[in-house]
Parts: C-alpha cells; sequence; structure tokens
C-alpha cells in the first residue's frame, strides 16, 4: 500500500472561515510533508515533519498553522486565508530515517482549495 | 542557479513516438531521482524511481541517470494519448528535502 489519503478534495472558503485539510498514511513513513501548488509550477515545500516533530517550515505566513497528532496523521489549520492563498495543497510522506537516508516521496490527490 | 533544471516545453508528439524528457542538476550530493506523472489538479503520481547511477525500466518506462555529467532522463515508448500529462523530475541526497524541476507538459496526440 503506497497510499496517501487527503481530505477534503475540494474547499471553498471565505476570508473570514476556519477550515483544516487532513492527511493519513499508513507506510509507516516517519516524515509527512506539506505542499502548495500553483497551476503550471511545481509543488513548493510548506512545512516538513520528522518523527512528529516540525523540522522545515519555509517562512509559510501564520494563517497556516499545521500539526502532526501522530506518525500517520497529518493535519494543515487553515485560517483568515487570502485569495492569493488558492491552490492545490498537497499531502506527501517519505520513508525517512534518522542519520540519512530519504528516498521516495509519495503524494496524495491534493485538496484543490479556493479562497473567495 | 537552480539546483534543478527541467525544459517546460510544452511538448507534442504523435501517438507511438519515443518521447525524451531531460533534467540536469548542479548538486553533486543528490542520490535519489524520482520521476512523476502529474494530471491537471491532481496530486503527482511516483513512475520511476532511480539509486544513483544506472538504468531502470518499467513496462513502456526507462529512467536514466548519469551522475558523472548530473543528467537524468525518462523515455516513454509507444506514447500513448492517456500519456499527456506533466512530468516532474525530482532528486534528494541526505536531509528531508525533495528538489523539483519545474515540469515538462507532453501532448500525445492520437
Amino acid at each position: 500500500d503506497t497510499e496517501v489519503t487527503q481530505t477534503p478534495k475540494h474547499l471553498v472558503m471565505g476570508m473570514t472561515n476556519k477550515k483544516s485539510l487532513k492527511c493519513e498514511q499508513h507506510m509507516g513513513h516517519r516524515a509527512m510533508y506539506w505542499y502548495k501548488q500553483k497551476a503550471k509550477k511545481p509543488p513548493e515545500l510548506m512545512f516538513v515533519y520528522s518523527y512528529e516533530k516540525l523540522s522545515i517550515n519555509e517562512s509559510v505566513p501564520s494563517r497556516f498553522s499545521p500539526e502532526c497528532p501522530n506518525s500517520s496523521l497529518l493535519n494543515l489549520h487553515l485560517h483568515a486565508l487570502q485569495p492569493e492563498d488558492s491552490a492545490l495543497y498537497l499531502c506527501a510522506s517519505s520513508q525517512f530515517s534518522r542519520g540519512a537516508r530519504n528516498e521516495k516521496l509519495f503524494f496524495g490527490s491534493g485538496t484543490q482549495l479556493s479562497v473567495l | 542557479q537552480k539546483e534543478v533544471e527541467q525544459d517546460p516545453g510544452p511538448l507534442s508528439v504523435p501517438e507511438g513516438a519515443i518521447v525524451s524528457l531531460n533534467c540536469t542538476y548542479s548538486n553533486s550530493a543528490f542520490q535519489y531521482f524520482m520521476w512523476y506523472r502529474q494530471y491537471s489538479r491532481k496530486g503527482p503520481e511516483l513512475l520511476m524511481y532511480t539509486y544513483s547511477s544506472g538504468n531502470k525500466e518499467d513496462g513502456r518506462f526507462t529512467a536514466q541517470v548519469d551522475k558523472s555529467s548530473k543528467y537524468i532522463s525518462l523515455f516513454i515508448r509507444d506514447s500513448q494519448p492517456s500519456d499527456s500529462a506533466t512530468y516532474l523530475c525530482a532528486m534528494s541526497g541526505t536531509g528531508n528535502q525533495f528538489y523539483f524541476g519545474t515540469g515538462t507538459s507532453l501532448t500525445v496526440i492520437p
């Protein structure tokens, strides 16, 4: 099983709303990622969790708040977003072991977010 | 200079053609090389994975890595209209970051 499950698939929200994106994997991977992707661009890294601890935050605005409740789950809490935040939000995971090797990255199908 | 360079295309070929997609990179520490296929508004799907240099074949797809030239390729034989998508190369070394090319848009014309 190489599946990363993301919900919801589509989300429309107003600028004053609070919503959450959810991601789940059961591959035993210890690194989980949030990426943002605009049309015709590559995925842009937002956050990385390694062993349930936030290890990378790519200067993302505080209106995006990640959470890793356990090794299988990853959430992204959204609050007071702007229209320019409309994008495809991708969750991914990889089998990252301490001491370095980081091999394949598996993506979920994404959440298409529209901010009105 | 970007870590990974990829010609964005677009690339348009007739059905049955052989397609060649390429990426170059600058970081000699990269050891793991991936190709993803992405359909519009969907997540990238891992297509091929190669560790270090060499070739890997899976059905109609062949991935090549030349670490001495810092150059990787994906070949698609007997291309089909269903192969129409954006193809992303990605690579990593130690640490938990992956580096992506900009993606090449491919259209296979029936």
